[in-house]
This record gives C-alpha cells, structure tokens and sequence, in this order.
C-alpha cells in the first residue's frame, strides 16, 4: 500500500502551499501531516485528517476528499520551508508513510 | 509532558543485531491506549514505520521488516526496545521512538532520534 506525494511544492511567503496525498484507504482511514526540518524529528501538525494538534499555528490546515488529503499552509512564511509527509495505516492498521514533499519558500 | 530518549550504539556491524532502548518520561508507558512505535528516517530519503507496541506488549510489524523486527517493554524500567537482525547497509539511518495522541491517532511525541551507521 502506498501514499503519493509530490516531491516539491514552491510558494512565495504569503501565498497558500497545498500539499496533496493520496491512497485508496483514505476513504477509510484517517491522514496525518508531518513536518520535518532538517536534523530534526518530525512534528504532527495535523491529525484525524483535519484536527490541529495545540502550538500548531492555524495557517495549518487539512482536509479530505476520497482517496485523497489534502494540506492546507495560509500565507506561508518562511519558517514553513521544511519536508512535509503524510501518513495513515492500510486495512491491515501497517502504519503507512508518503514519500514526502520539500515545501520551498521562494 | 512525554518525554522519550533513544540510546544504543551509533555503528553496527553487517549481519550484527541493531538494538536500540527508548525511555520514556513523564508518564508511564504501561497506562493508557497508547501506540508506541520505532520509526526511521534513511539519510535523503522518507520516513518508515518500523512497528509499534500496544496495550503493553501486543506488537505490530511493518511486513518487509517482520521476518527481523522485535519489539518488547520494559515495564519496571519505563522503556521499550527494537531489535533488528541481520542488518545491512540498507538499515543505515536515523531511528526514531514515538508515541500516538491515543488510539493509533498520530505520533505526538517524539523522541530526538539516533543515527545507526552500519559499516565494517
């Protein structure tokens, strides 16, 4: 089972990034985002699909539609320039990864 | 707060056994509907889930790792471990404990991670 990303996505800061994941559970199973900078551990930024997890800015945000979810960054800063992965189990509950995406600040 | 801490050795030998040990602080790893989970990170490349551990011990194993992937808990020392075998190059990265919000629902707490180098 796998989750498709897109390895990159540019944005100028103030402009909204949207990241796209998707897999043929996701009808069924709940999607989660990650953000990673480097040399550092992941950060969940979002959950059960669209929940915000608190210290999460509310520029983030997800959502969902059949076999794809969907993050949402509103007026990008700089600092939002990291690798973003989702993630979600198959119908098996195997814990299921994206690729990740390397979101640029331009 | 949770607070979890990777240790075991940074290099390990082909064929060897990787073994690394989470602690866990800041609340018991025997409470609670928790996943606790090893995840790695290959240098330039993606995350991939490991296998987690619930209900204090009941294992789930990521399918192309299973047939070398053990984990288990320490409960008297709030710790849970990975073991890997036979390992190659391949499984040179940076490994991660983590543990979900509850319920399987997203990995919340991480620990800072620990490079595993596997070289001669």
């Amino acid at each position: 089972y796998e989750l498709t990303q897109p390895p990159s996505v540019s944005v100028s800061p103030g402009q909204t990034a949207r990241i796209t994941c998707s897999g043929d559970a996701l009808p069924k199973k709940y999607g989660y985002w990650y953000q990673q900078k480097p040399g550092q551990a992941p950060v969940l930024v979002i959950y059960k699909d669209n929940e915000r997890p608190s210290g999460i800015p509310e520029r983030f945000s997800g959502s969902s539609s059949g076999t794809t979810v969907t993050l949402t960054i509103s007026g990008v800063q700089a600092e939002d320039e990291a690798d973003y992965y989702c993630q979600s189990a198959d119908t098996s509950a195997h814990v299921v990864f994206g690729g990740g995406t390397k979101l640029t600040v331009l | 707060q949770v607070q979890l801490q990777e240790s075991g050795p940074g290099l390990v030998e082909p064929s060897q056994t990787l073994s690394l040990t989470c602690t866990v602080s800041g609340g018991s790893i025997s409470s609670g509907s928790y996943y606790w989970s090893w995840i790695r990170h290959h240098p330039g490349k993606g995350l991939e889930w490991i296998g987690y551990m619930y209900n204090s011990g009941s294992t789930y194993y990521n399918p192309s790792l299973k047939s070398r992937v053990i984990i288990s808990v320490d409960t008297s020392k709030n710790q849970f471990s990975l073991k890997l075998s036979s390992v190659t190059a391949a499984d040179t990265a940076v490994y991660y404990c983590a543990r979900d919000l509850g319920d399987n629902s997203g990995y919340y707490f991480w620990g800072q991670g620990t490079l595993v180098t596997v070289s001669s």
